[in-house]
């Protein structure tokens, strides 16, 4: 079964840090681009990050770049985001996302999958 | 500039069909986009990938009553039967260069 399993998240005062993980089971993470989303209180769905599957190409959301990094290490199955200089928007649930690819040898689409969430919240 | 564009809302009788609808920005006319659902307190769950073709691959589990099709810049999530638990948010998502981008989402009811 597939898992995507994210922690690390709390209450911390603005202009402090938070360091996000995401366990990954069930599958070779190591084939898969992930994704960060968020999604703030009553809120829409947003992009934050994105890094390659073997780390050579990551981008973010012009609102956290500087501020958060995404980073994975495949031989422990983990994601990462490290958000530093933390604002009160960005508090929101934040999403761990395996992105999906066609698979050319076995001739299928292996689809996303969503984590269940962890919540940031950045408040005084 | 890729945007998607979803109506906020929706509603629909149980038992009943809905079809919700996505708009891709000019340009973009031939992008696949991908269809989430978020029910209420929980997180979002893949239902499907839609290319402009109308084919669309469906994720593990996902019913039957679920389908998508396409026409022009418009992708269309079909429900058939709807039942109470098909009460959720519905959000289309594309892949720009690297990014995803999403649509605002549409709040279905289910009367």
């Amino acid at each position: 079964e597939v898992q995507l399993v994210e922690s690390g998240g709390g209450l911390v005062q603005p202009g402090g840090s938070l360091r996000l993980s995401c366990a990954a089971s069930g599958f070779t993470f190591s084939s898969y681009n992930m994704n960060w989303v968020r999604q703030a209180p009553g809120k829409g769905l947003e992009w934050v990050s994105y890094i390659s599957s073997s780390s050579s190409t990551i981008y973010y959301a012009d609102s956290v770049k500087g501020r958060f990094t995404i980073s994975r290490d495949n031989a422990k199955n983990s994601l990462y985001l490290q958000m530093n200089s933390l604002r009160d928007e960005d508090t929101a649930v934040y999403y761990c996302a395996r992105d999906g690819y066609y698979d050319y040898v076995w001739g299928t689409y292996r689809s996303p999958h969503w984590g269940q969430g962890t919540l940031v919240t950045v408040s005084s | 500039q890729l945007v998607l564009t979803q109506s906020p809302s929706a509603s629909a009788s149980l038992g009943a069909s809905v079809k919700l609808t996505c708009t891709l920005s000019s340009g973009h006319s031939n992008y696949a986009i991908a269809w989430h659902q978020q029910q209420p307190e929980k997180g979002p769950r893949y239902l499907m990938k839609l290319n402009s073709d109308g084919s669309h691959s469906k994720g593990d589990g996902i019913p039957d009553r679920f389908s998508g099709s396409s026409s022009g810049a418009e992708r269309y999530l079909i429900i058939s039967s709807l039942q109470s638990e098909d009460e959720a948010d519905y959000y289309c998502q594309t892949w720009g260069t690297g990014p995803w981008v999403f649509g605002g989402g549409t709040k279905l009811t289910v009367l």
